[in-house]
């Protein structure tokens, strides 16, 4: 089945910074590539994804990269406020057949004042 | 906007007891996934349904088991409760045919 690593599992920034968070993927058949973001004791919430007729996609801080040949995508969030604090998770998926998303073990993003 | 309806939002229950969680999808989703969120853990998949039949299985216990019902809501039973088995219990659904998935707010289980 699909294994999705990411890294890294915390991440410290000042505000204003950027924030970049990575995941590879096993599977060279998953297509679809959602980030969550998930408050404390809340629900994942989508926040961007990409598929893999896509290598980028952006919205407003936000922006998603995938490479298919090297199996790995990315987040990244610019400007980062205190409220961008929080888990985020990456998961990796293939259409025509199961949906099942597999998910990152996440990274706790701490945005500092 | 409608949204995923998990219900109850908590609950407390002893060692060996049963617990059934509910879920209601958005309306005209015909999809429901159950996942299981143990503390600083990642979601993992439990179960899904499509169309009221059970589609694919995780990594749910013998001791548990779902339905999707004919209204398109899907109930999680939980038998002979374990302490391992205090989690957020995340519900999600999604459009026919989609791979995106909305998730509900979750049922927290706590097992004393």
């Amino acid at each position: 089945g699909e294994n999705v690593e990411q890294h890294p599992s915390t991440l410290s920034v000042q505000e204003g910074d950027s924030a970049v968070i990575k995941c590879t993927y096993s599977d060279s058949a998953s297509n679809y590539f959602p980030w969550y973001k998930q408050e404390l004791g809340k629900r994942p919430q989508l926040i961007i994804d990409i598929r893999s007729n896509v290598g980028e996609k952006k919205d407003q801080r936000i922006a998603v990269t995938l490479n298919k040949t090297a199996k790995h995508f990315s987040l990244h969030i610019t400007e980062t406020q205190p409220e961008d604090s929080a888990v985020y998770f990456c998961a990796a998926s293939k259409s025509g057949g199961s949906y099942i998303p597999t998910f990152g073990r996440g990274t706790s993003l701490i945005v500092h004042p | 906007a409608a949204g995923v309806i998990q219900s109850p939002r908590h609950l407390i229950k002893e060692k060996r007891e049963t617990a059934t969680l509910k879920c209601y999808p958005i309306p005209r989703h015909d999809t429901v996934y159950w996942y299981q969120q143990g503390p600083g853990q990642d979601p993992q998949f439990l179960i899904s349904f499509y169309e009221k039949m059970q589609s694919d299985k995780g990594s749910i216990p013998d001791r548990f088991s779902a339905q999707q019902f004919s209204d398109y809501h899907s109930e999680l039973n939980m038998g002979s409760l374990e302490l391992g088995d205090s989690a957020l219990y995340f519900c999600a659904s999604s459009f026919p045919s989609t791979d995106v998935l909305t998730f509900g707010a979750g049922s927290r289980l706590t097992v004393l």
